[in-house]
């Protein structure tokens, strides 16, 4: 079976300062791991995925995230936050190999302060 | 870059009635889900179609809701008969494969508010 846990609902940081969002899965595969960002009114923007090739995977804005298998842990970050960050982060996980799954996070809303 | 487009952006009904949420794939993705959002609550797949055809689905998705590829470039979602509960956020996707290590493209989601 498997889920995925985003740790924290809230996350607030102020500008220029380091942002974890943190992401626990559990799968009975290999998974394929990815984050999302959802600003307000809109869609769902792939940040990146980590696909087993390599362990720690760049993003788009400044963004990474490190798969750890020991510790079952995908958590997103960035060294230094910008107001623009401000958004709803979705940790999702997903197999399509017997059977199609995509499971999302709960998400965690991320608020920047000046 | 290509995006997939969903219409309307927001769509009000009364409830018993049948509404359609209407989506643009990117061209030349092969595969189509759809997925919903209560508010406040966890994004939730509902199905995923692949050559005219449901390919997986969700528990969610009963006999009000179907799917339909009625042309080379729409890919539509009918609820019919709708409920208070069929309020939300109605975000279509769509890929290029269906090996897990392949993204999802979202649409910036249909809010769908049943009065």
């Amino acid at each position: 079976a498997q889920s995925v846990t985003q740790l924290d609902s809230h996350v607030s940081v102020s500008e220029g300062t380091p942002v974890l969002l943190r992401c626990n899965y559990s799968s009975s595969y290999s998974p394929s791991l990815f984050w999302y960002v959802q600003h307000p009114n809109k869609g769902l923007q792939l940040l990146l995925k980590y696909t087993s090739a390599a362990t720690l995977v760049k993003g788009i804005n400044g963004f990474e995230a490190e798969f750890k298998k020991s510790e079952t842990s995908f958590h997103l970050t960035k060294p230094s936050a910008h107001m623009s960050d401000a958004a709803e982060y979705f940790c999702v996980v997903s197999k399509h190999t017997g059977g199609f799954k995509t499971i999302f996070g709960a998400g965690t809303r991320l608020f920047v302060k000046a | 870059e290509p995006e997939v487009t969903q219409t309307p952006s927001h769509q009000v009904t009364q409830m018993g009635q049948e509404v359609i949420l209407r989506c643009v794939p990117i061209s030349n993705h092969l595969y189509f889900y759809w997925y919903r959002q209560i508010l406040g609550q966890k994004v939730e797949f509902l199905v995923s179609f692949y050559n005219n055809e449901i390919s997986e689905k969700s528990e969610i998705f009963d006999d009000q809701f179907s799917v339909e590829r009625p042309d080379g470039s729409n890919f539509t979602l009918k609820i019919r008969s709708t409920k208070l509960e069929d309020s939300a956020m109605y975000f279509c996707a769509s890929s290029e494969t269906d090996r897990s290590n392949q993204p999802q493209h979202f649409g910036d989601g249909t809010r769908l508010s049943i009065l």
